[in-house]
Protein backbone atom coordinates (compact mmCIF):
# COMPACT_ATOMS: atom_id res chain seq x y z
CA UNK A 1 0.00 0.00 0.00
CA UNK A 2 1.60 3.46 -0.76
CA UNK A 3 1.92 5.80 2.22
CA UNK A 4 3.01 9.02 1.55
CA UNK A 5 3.33 10.92 5.52
CA UNK A 6 3.96 14.53 5.63
CA UNK A 7 5.57 16.71 8.54
CA UNK A 8 7.22 19.62 9.27
CA UNK A 9 4.28 21.86 9.07
CA UNK A 10 4.09 24.87 12.05
CA UNK A 11 3.42 28.43 12.54
CA UNK A 12 6.12 30.67 11.92
CA UNK A 13 6.70 34.16 11.60
CA UNK A 14 6.98 36.18 8.12
CA UNK A 15 10.61 36.24 6.76
CA UNK A 16 11.29 32.68 8.92
CA UNK A 17 12.23 29.33 6.66
CA UNK A 18 10.57 26.05 7.68
CA UNK A 19 11.77 22.47 5.70
CA UNK A 20 8.84 20.28 5.35
CA UNK A 21 9.22 15.83 5.14
CA UNK A 22 7.45 13.52 3.35
CA UNK A 23 8.29 10.26 4.17
CA UNK A 24 7.00 7.38 1.41
CA UNK A 25 6.80 4.25 1.60
CA UNK A 26 5.05 0.95 -1.00
CA UNK A 27 6.17 2.01 -3.83
CA UNK A 28 10.11 1.84 -5.27
CA UNK A 29 10.36 5.42 -4.53
CA UNK A 30 13.52 6.39 -6.72
CA UNK A 31 11.36 5.10 -9.85
CA UNK A 32 9.40 8.34 -9.81
CA UNK A 33 9.27 11.87 -9.75
CA UNK A 34 7.85 13.61 -6.71
CA UNK A 35 5.46 16.75 -6.26
CA UNK A 36 4.34 19.02 -3.96
CA UNK A 37 1.01 20.40 -3.91
CA UNK A 38 -0.55 23.18 -1.20
CA UNK A 39 -4.46 24.10 -0.23
CA UNK A 40 -4.96 27.41 1.21
CA UNK A 41 -7.74 26.96 3.93
CA UNK A 42 -10.98 26.81 2.15
CA UNK A 43 -9.37 27.36 -1.54
CA UNK A 44 -8.28 25.14 -3.96
CA UNK A 45 -5.42 23.45 -5.20
CA UNK A 46 -2.21 24.81 -6.04
CA UNK A 47 1.02 23.10 -7.67
CA UNK A 48 4.09 24.08 -5.83
CA UNK A 49 7.44 22.18 -7.08
CA UNK A 50 8.16 18.97 -8.78
CA UNK A 51 11.35 16.92 -8.76
CA UNK A 52 12.69 13.70 -11.12
CA UNK A 53 13.55 10.83 -9.97
CA UNK A 54 17.17 11.41 -9.56
CA UNK A 55 16.91 15.25 -8.61
CA UNK A 56 18.21 16.00 -11.94
CA UNK A 57 15.24 18.39 -12.22
CA UNK A 58 13.30 20.96 -10.51
CA UNK A 59 10.35 23.05 -11.47
CA UNK A 60 8.71 25.80 -9.37
CA UNK A 61 5.69 27.69 -9.65
CA UNK A 62 6.43 31.44 -10.12
CA UNK A 63 5.12 32.20 -6.76
CA UNK A 64 7.62 30.48 -5.10
CA UNK A 65 10.41 30.40 -7.04
CA UNK A 66 13.66 31.38 -5.21
CA UNK A 67 12.28 30.85 -1.50
CA UNK A 68 11.82 27.50 -1.90
CA UNK A 69 13.85 23.87 -2.62
CA UNK A 70 12.55 20.96 -3.28
CA UNK A 71 14.85 17.55 -2.71
CA UNK A 72 14.73 14.12 -2.05
CA UNK A 73 16.78 11.40 -0.69
CA UNK A 74 16.40 7.95 -2.26
CA UNK A 75 18.30 6.36 -0.11
CA UNK A 76 15.55 7.39 2.87
CA UNK A 77 12.38 7.13 0.30
CA UNK A 78 12.05 10.94 1.81
CA UNK A 79 11.19 14.06 0.09
CA UNK A 80 11.77 17.67 1.40
CA UNK A 81 10.51 20.89 0.92
CA UNK A 82 12.82 23.76 2.27
CA UNK A 83 10.37 27.03 2.84
CA UNK A 84 12.44 30.58 3.33
CA UNK A 85 11.27 33.91 3.64
CA UNK A 86 7.69 32.90 4.26
CA UNK A 87 4.62 34.76 3.29
CA UNK A 88 1.34 34.62 4.65
CA UNK A 89 0.50 34.06 1.24
CA UNK A 90 1.99 31.02 2.04
CA UNK A 91 -0.39 29.39 4.54
CA UNK A 92 -1.78 26.25 3.18
CA UNK A 93 -1.77 22.67 3.78
CA UNK A 94 0.85 20.97 2.06
CA UNK A 95 0.44 17.73 -0.05
CA UNK A 96 3.08 15.65 -0.84
CA UNK A 97 2.64 13.48 -3.84
CA UNK A 98 3.76 10.88 -6.00
CA UNK A 99 3.69 11.67 -9.83
CA UNK A 100 2.44 9.43 -12.68
CA UNK A 101 2.57 9.73 -16.28
CA UNK A 102 3.09 13.31 -17.20
CA UNK A 103 2.59 14.94 -13.67
CA UNK A 104 -0.44 14.22 -12.72
CA UNK A 105 -0.64 12.69 -9.45
CA UNK A 106 -2.12 9.38 -8.40
CA UNK A 107 -1.25 9.13 -4.90
CA UNK A 108 -1.47 11.92 -1.89
CA UNK A 109 -0.48 12.49 1.97
CA UNK A 110 -2.52 14.10 4.53
CA UNK A 111 -0.75 16.97 4.50
CA UNK A 112 0.86 18.95 7.00
CA UNK A 113 -0.16 22.34 7.51
CA UNK A 114 1.90 25.61 7.35
CA UNK A 115 0.96 28.93 9.43
CA UNK A 116 2.81 31.68 8.26
CA UNK A 117 1.85 34.94 10.86
CA UNK A 118 3.14 36.94 13.23
CA UNK B 1 0.27 29.76 -17.56
CA UNK B 2 -3.13 28.09 -18.54
CA UNK B 3 -5.75 28.39 -16.49
CA UNK B 4 -8.31 25.91 -15.85
CA UNK B 5 -11.69 26.83 -15.01
CA UNK B 6 -14.21 24.81 -14.24
CA UNK B 7 -18.52 25.03 -14.31
CA UNK B 8 -20.48 25.55 -12.14
CA UNK B 9 -18.98 26.03 -8.78
CA UNK B 10 -21.76 23.69 -7.35
CA UNK B 11 -23.90 21.26 -8.53
CA UNK B 12 -26.57 20.30 -6.22
CA UNK B 13 -28.00 16.68 -7.95
CA UNK B 14 -30.01 14.10 -6.26
CA UNK B 15 -29.02 10.06 -5.28
CA UNK B 16 -28.83 8.45 -8.57
CA UNK B 17 -29.09 11.41 -11.20
CA UNK B 18 -26.21 12.48 -13.85
CA UNK B 19 -24.09 14.76 -12.66
CA UNK B 20 -21.79 17.11 -15.38
CA UNK B 21 -18.77 18.78 -14.29
CA UNK B 22 -16.66 21.20 -16.99
CA UNK B 23 -13.54 21.94 -17.07
CA UNK B 24 -11.91 24.44 -19.90
CA UNK B 25 -8.83 25.18 -20.74
CA UNK B 26 -7.44 29.07 -21.30
CA UNK B 27 -5.21 27.13 -24.45
CA UNK B 28 -5.48 23.74 -25.76
CA UNK B 29 -3.56 21.23 -23.66
CA UNK B 30 -4.65 18.09 -26.08
CA UNK B 31 -5.75 15.17 -23.90
CA UNK B 32 -3.27 15.94 -20.98
CA UNK B 33 -6.06 16.46 -18.39
CA UNK B 34 -6.52 14.60 -14.96
CA UNK B 35 -9.32 14.78 -12.23
CA UNK B 36 -9.40 14.29 -8.60
CA UNK B 37 -12.05 13.97 -6.13
CA UNK B 38 -11.69 15.32 -2.37
CA UNK B 39 -14.07 15.52 -0.02
CA UNK B 40 -14.14 17.64 3.36
CA UNK B 41 -10.71 17.04 5.58
CA UNK B 42 -9.11 14.51 3.20
CA UNK B 43 -6.59 14.72 0.44
CA UNK B 44 -7.36 14.76 -2.82
CA UNK B 45 -8.42 11.56 -4.79
CA UNK B 46 -7.14 10.67 -8.30
CA UNK B 47 -9.92 9.54 -10.49
CA UNK B 48 -8.85 10.01 -14.17
CA UNK B 49 -5.97 11.37 -16.27
CA UNK B 50 -5.71 11.60 -20.38
CA UNK B 51 -9.05 13.04 -20.18
CA UNK B 52 -11.22 9.71 -20.01
CA UNK B 53 -9.17 6.93 -18.69
CA UNK B 54 -9.98 6.37 -15.47
CA UNK B 55 -7.21 5.11 -12.00
CA UNK B 56 -7.27 1.90 -10.77
CA UNK B 57 -10.31 1.20 -8.73
CA UNK B 58 -12.53 3.97 -9.77
CA UNK B 59 -16.11 2.91 -10.43
CA UNK B 60 -17.28 2.88 -14.05
CA UNK B 61 -20.07 5.20 -13.21
CA UNK B 62 -17.59 7.85 -13.74
CA UNK B 63 -16.60 9.13 -17.08
CA UNK B 64 -14.72 11.18 -18.84
CA UNK B 65 -14.72 12.98 -21.90
CA UNK B 66 -12.50 15.81 -23.95
CA UNK B 67 -9.79 17.12 -25.64
CA UNK B 68 -7.91 20.61 -26.49
CA UNK B 69 -9.74 22.65 -24.13
CA UNK B 70 -13.04 21.78 -23.02
CA UNK B 71 -13.29 18.47 -20.75
CA UNK B 72 -16.27 17.17 -19.06
CA UNK B 73 -16.42 14.82 -15.77
CA UNK B 74 -19.48 12.37 -15.76
CA UNK B 75 -21.14 10.70 -12.71
CA UNK B 76 -23.39 8.64 -14.05
CA UNK B 77 -25.33 7.99 -11.14
CA UNK B 78 -24.52 9.46 -7.96
CA UNK B 79 -23.82 7.62 -5.01
CA UNK B 80 -23.89 9.13 -1.42
CA UNK B 81 -20.15 9.22 -1.15
CA UNK B 82 -19.94 10.73 -4.37
CA UNK B 83 -20.71 14.39 -2.81
CA UNK B 84 -17.43 16.30 -2.91
CA UNK B 85 -15.27 18.81 -4.48
CA UNK B 86 -13.91 17.87 -7.78
CA UNK B 87 -10.72 19.72 -9.15
CA UNK B 88 -9.27 18.93 -13.07
CA UNK B 89 -5.31 19.66 -13.67
CA UNK B 90 -3.88 19.71 -17.12
CA UNK B 91 -0.34 18.33 -17.17
CA UNK B 92 0.62 19.69 -20.78
CA UNK B 93 2.34 22.63 -19.53
CA UNK B 94 4.48 23.98 -16.93
CA UNK B 95 3.46 24.90 -14.06
CA UNK B 96 0.85 22.31 -14.03
CA UNK B 97 -2.31 24.01 -12.98
CA UNK B 98 -5.39 23.14 -11.46
CA UNK B 99 -9.43 24.51 -12.16
CA UNK B 100 -10.80 26.13 -8.67
CA UNK B 101 -13.37 22.80 -8.00
CA UNK B 102 -16.88 22.27 -8.39
CA UNK B 103 -18.20 21.09 -5.63
CA UNK B 104 -21.59 18.55 -5.91
CA UNK B 105 -23.90 18.52 -3.40
CA UNK B 106 -26.76 16.82 -1.82
CA UNK B 107 -30.14 18.15 -3.74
Amino acid sequence: EVQLVESGGALVQPGRSLRLSCAASGFTFDDYAMHWVRQAPGKGLEWVSGITWNSAGQVYADSVKGRFTISRDNAKSSLYLEMESLRAEDTALYFCAKAAGDSYFDYWGQGTLVTVSS
Amino acid sequence: EIVMTQSPATLSVSPGERATLSCRASQSVSSNVAWYQQKRGQAPRFLMYGGSNRATGIPARFSGSGSGTEFTLTISSLQSEDFAVYFCQQYNQWPRTFGQGTKVEIK
